[in-house]
């Protein structure tokens, strides 16, 4: 098994310039989320979707927007991307089955620089 | 807005010696993991613990959990060079799948 898969590694953007995150997962999980980390703030969750078909707002979302295309995969979008959206992005998997009460899987994540 | 506030923000220790690591929270939890984070790498799950639960043991890692004080510590015992990363608490409360996380210890071990 892969685990939690991302692509791609590293990205530079424009500001202004539009670009998807891809995940995936082969652990036919339920709920999949998208964080971002940036020094000294820790892990801040943009989108999650708990189930195949359904998103909803973290922490964070202004500025992004998510599909969850089918179970494995779920995107992340970067409309207009802005220099604060620089970051490295975490996409993680759970179960889902435990009402919250599982672990995360996370992927190795994509650092993306806005210039 | 974070949950979880670790302690000390960084630690430095010597290979064999234990590292002790404590996280701070301010609401009703239903549990609290750790986390640990080698650079430029994802996050791996290290331990879970209920709110019913006291302390936890895995291998070198025991975890405490004190819900009257809303705080937890992290020990590993018997470092090694391979322990230093960065230690994230996360907290769960509701009955969502949410969890959020604290922002991080950074560990080294010197060998």
């Amino acid at each position: 098994n892969a685990g939690v898969t991302q692509t791609p590694k590293f990205q530079v953007l424009k500001t202004g310039q539009s670009m998807t995150l891809q995940c995936a997962q082969d652990m036919n999980h339920n709920s999949m989320y998208w964080y971002r980390q940036d020094p000294g703030m820790g892990l801040r969750l943009i989108y999650y979707s708990a189930s195949e078909g359904t998103t909803d707002k973290g922490e964070v979302p202004n500025g992004y927007n998510v599909s969850r295309l089918n179970k494995r995969e779920f995107s992340l979008r970067l409309e207009s991307a802005a220099p604060s959206q620089t970051s490295v992005y975490f996409c993680a998997s759970s179960t889902g089955l435990a009402g919250g009460q599982e672990t995360q899987y996370f992927g190795p994540g994509t650092r993306l620089l806005v210039l | 807005s974070q949950q979880g506030e670790e302690d000390p923000q960084a630690l430095s220790i010597q290979e064999g010696e234990n590292a002790t690591m404590n996280c701070s929270y301010k609401t009703s939890i239903n549990n609290l993991q750790w986390y640990r984070q080698n650079s430029g790498r994802g996050l791996v799950h290290l331990i879970l613990i209920r709110s019913n639960e006291r302390e936890k043991h895995s291998g070198r890692l025991r975890v405490t959990l004190d819900t009257s004080k809303k705080s937890s510590s992290l020990l590993i015992t018997a470092s090694r060079a391979a322990d230093t990363a960065s230690y994230f608490c996360a907290t769960l409360s509701g009955a969502n799948s949410k969890l959020t996380f604290g922002k991080g210890i950074t560990l080294s071990v010197r060998p």
